[in-house]
């Protein structure tokens, strides 16, 4: 089982529609959770930390369930510019990040 | 702020050509990694640097070297290139209190023939 497991999609959605992507990890342990953003041949940027309470910024709400291991991530009012991969990162120990392998959105006209 | 910086943004090297990549970062942050990603796989952490003279193993060290001589920079040093070490490299950096958010460079795409 790999330690960070994303769905890899394609989501395509209509502007407007909401979305959700989920992502299971495997270390109890884990301390810190994120979802970052990539566009093609771009660097990760980060979108959202995690908290335990989960938290909100804007159009974008993450939520972390310690009991099921998983964090989520909801989308709404979706936007053309929205289009990207979002990537699931979970810290292994203080020091190491482990990243799923990435969910592609694509916000259609 | 520049951020995090990396040079070059491409490379094309020959098998057993060796080569360092740089990065840098202007943010005073203690912690500074190395990742490679490699189509339909997640980021994998090369080595890390808690500090100045402070390095560490990751996930798949083996082929590289790195060394901290100062906050600001941390360099990734292929010593023999492989075909298999054709891949897209990203530097980060990450807040030293709080959360422990990673900040990253644009990266180097590099192809080893």
């Amino acid at each position: 089982r790999k330690e960070v497991e994303q769905d890899p999609g394609p989501f395509n959605v209509p502007e407007g529609a909401t979305v959700a992507f989920n992502c299971t990890y495997s270390n109890s342990a884990s301390q810190s959770f994120f979802w970052y953003r990539q566009d093609c041949r771009k660097e990760p940027k980060l979108l959202m930390s995690v908290y335990s309470s989960g938290n909100e910024d804007g159009r974008f709400t993450a939520q972390l369930n310690r009991a099921s291991q998983y964090i989520s991530l909801l989308i709404r009012d979706s936007k053309l510019s929205d289009s990207a991969t979002y990537l699931c990162v979970v810290t292994s120990g203080t020091y190491k990040y482990i990243f799923g392998t990435g969910t592609r959105l694509k916000v259609l006209a | 702020n520049a951020g995090v910086t990396q040079t070059p943004k491409f490379q094309v090297l020959k098998t057993g050509q060796s080569m360092t990549l740089q990065c840098a970062q202007d943010m005073n942050h203690e912690y500074m990694s190395w990742y490679r990603q490699d189509p339909g796989m997640g980021l994998r952490l090369i080595h890390y640097s808690v500090g100045a003279g402070i390095t560490d193993q990751g996930e798949v060290p083996n082929g590289y070297n790195v060394s901290r001589s100062t906050t600001e920079d941390f360099p990734l040093r292929l010593l023999s290139a492989a075909p298999s070490q054709t891949s897209v490299y990203f530097c980060a950096s990450r807040d030293n209190t709080g959360y422990y958010e990673q900040y990253f460079g644009p990266g180097t795409r590099l192809t080893v023939t």
